[in-house]
C-alpha cells in the first residue's frame, strides 16, 4: 500500500505570493491533517479535514486555509506569504474509525519565504 | 489536553537501553498515551500507544504505572538508526485526526 504523499517536496516563493501544496493520503483513509514544523515552535496542528469537511482547526491565522476532495486528497494554501511561514509543512493521514492515535505522515514539503 | 514534559535531550551509546519518561500530571481519565518517532526532514512515525501497565511490540516497550501521571518509554539495544527526536503525546482515544505534539526528546545514539 502506497504511502502518505506530499507534492512539491521542495518550494521557495517570494514574500506576499500565496502557494498551495498537496497531500494524498493513503488508500482507503479519510482523514487528512496538517501540521506546520519549525525550529523556534516545533509541530503545530494546522487543521483536520473528513469526508472534505474540516472537522477540527489549530490555532492559525485565516491565510492558512485547506480543502479535501472526495478522493480524500488534500490541498492546503497560503496566502499572502510572510518570511515567518517558512517551514516543513507535514500532511497525515488516518483510517476513518481512527481506532487509535496512529497517524501516518507524509515526508513533508519544505516551504521557504525570500 | 494533559500538558507533557519530557527531557529535551539524551544521550546513549549503541547497545545500550533507553529509557526516556514522560510526565504527564494532568492525564484525564480517557487520555492515552502514543509515542512517535521522527528522523530529520521526515513526518512522525508511530511507535508504540497504551492506557494501563506495560504494552510491548517489536520496537519498543511502554511502562505506565498505576497512577498515569507519567510514562517510559523503553528502546531495547539502541543503534544509530534509532537517532531521532522522540515525542510523547496524551489525548483521548480516537484522535489520530488531531495531534498535539510537545517539545520531544532528541535522542543522540553514539557509536
Amino acid at each position: 500500500k502506497a504511502g502518505v504523499t506530499q507534492t512539491p517536496r521542495y518550494l521557495i516563493k517570494t514574500r506576499g505570493q500565496q502557494v498551495t501544496l498537496s497531500c494524498s493520503p493513503i488508500s482507503g483513509h479519510r482523514s487528512v491533517s496538517w501540521y506546520q514544523q519549525t525550529p523556534g515552535q516545533g509541530l503545530q496542528f494546522l487543521f483536520e479535514y473528513f469526508s472534505e469537511t474540516q472537522r477540527n482547526k489549530g490555532n492559525f491565522p485565516g491565510r492558512f486555509s485547506g480543502r479535501q476532495f472526495s478522493n480524500s486528497r488534500s490541498e492546503m494554501n497560503v496566502s499572502t506569504l510572510e518570511l515567518g511561514d517558512s517551514a516543513l509543512y507535514l500532511c497525515a493521514s488516518a483510517p476513518e474509525e481512527a481506532l487509535n492515535t496512529e497517524a501516518f505522515f507524509g515526508q513533508g514539503t519544505r516551504l521557504t519565504v525570500v | 489536553l494533559a500538558k507533557t514534559t519530557q527531557p529535551i535531550s539524551m544521550d546513549s551509546y549503541e547497545g545500550q537501553e533507553v529509557n526516556i519518561t514522560c510526565s504527564h500530571n494532568n492525564i484525564a481519565t480517557n487520555d492515552y498515551i502514543t509515542w512517535y518517532q521522527q528522523f530529520p526532514s521526515q513526518g512522525p512515525r508511530f511507535i508504540i500507544q497504551g492506557y494501563k501497565t506495560k504494552v510491548t511490540n517489536e520496537v519498543a516497550s511502554l511502562f505506565i504505572p498505576a497512577d498515569r501521571k507519567s510514562s517510559t518509554l523503553s528502546l531495547p539495544r539502541v543503534s544509530l538508526s534509532d537517532t531521532a527526536v522522540y515525542y510523547c503525546l496524551v489525548g483521548p482515544y480516537n484522535q489520530g485526526g488531531k495531534l498535539i505534539f510537545g517539545q520531544g526528546t532528541e535522542l543522540s545514539v553514539k557509536p
